[in-house]
């Protein structure tokens, strides 16, 4: 199994659906971040959360919310979903002791459609 | 202008050849540097850290030029299992890691 897992792996949705990408690790890391990737374009961090109460915006926060339910539960939201939020999301976790100067795990993305 | 850019490539070169790529970065402040695998539709993972004084993994090597501000991959003696994307990364500050979308290497048999 996975030490990061997302569900769902793929998602097809209308737009101004409510949508939700869920994201658990085993691995035992306190920081836990949400990037997307599009084609021709760098991984852009959308938020990260270094504890459960610890949750900060990244560069393209904007449509996105996010809920650290527990350390090893970090999930995304897309309150109302737009075209161009169609893209392959990650979830990443981290050590502590090397936070954003260390190794990211990633799980195995989520593809969104939006239509 | 990007943080971090690569060229796309794609690089493609028959198994046993010798490929080398850079990617270039803008903040000279930068402290750690990274190179990312991904499988086409896979998540990206760790391949090497890139240290000042350049170093070794097997057959990859990795070249830090602060001065020129880019970073560089040689893989050699290159295999049929090397075709992927390689992200380089970038540490600029303590917030935030800035990837380059990547350059694409085929290996061919």
């Amino acid at each position: 199994d996975a030490d990061v897992t997302q569900t769902p792996r793929n998602r097809i949705t209308k737009t101004g659906k409510r949508i939700m990408l869920e994201c658990s690790q085993t691995k035992g890391h306190d920081r836990m971040y949400w990037y997307r990737q599009d084609p021709g374009l760098g991984l852009q961090l959308i938020y990260y959360s270094f504890d459960v109460k610890d949750i900060n915006k990244g560069e393209i926060s904007d449509g996105y919310s996010v809920s650290r339910q527990a350390q090893a539960k970090f999930s995304l939201s897309l309150e109302s979903a737009i075209p161009n939020q169609t893209a392959l999301y990650f979830c990443a976790t981290s050590d502590s002791g090397s936070g954003f100067a260390g190794e990211l795990f990633f799980g195995e993305g989520s593809r969104l459609t939006v239509l | 202008r990007k943080e971090v850019e690569q060229d796309p490539g794609p690089f493609n070169v028959p198994e046993g050849a010798t490929v080398a790529f850079n990617c270039t970065y803008s903040n000279s402040a930068s402290q750690s540097f990274f190179w990312y695998r991904q499988d086409c539709r896979k998540e990206p993972k760790l391949l090497m850290s890139v240290y000042s004084s350049g170093n070794e993994d097997g057959r990859f090597t990795a070249q830090l030029n602060r001065a020129s501000q880019y970073i560089s991959l040689l893989i050699r003696d290159s295999k049929l299992s090397d075709s992927a994307t390689y992200l380089c990364v970038v540490n600029p500050n303590d917030y935030k890691l800035s990837f380059g979308a990547g350059t694409t290497v085929t290996v061919r048999a």
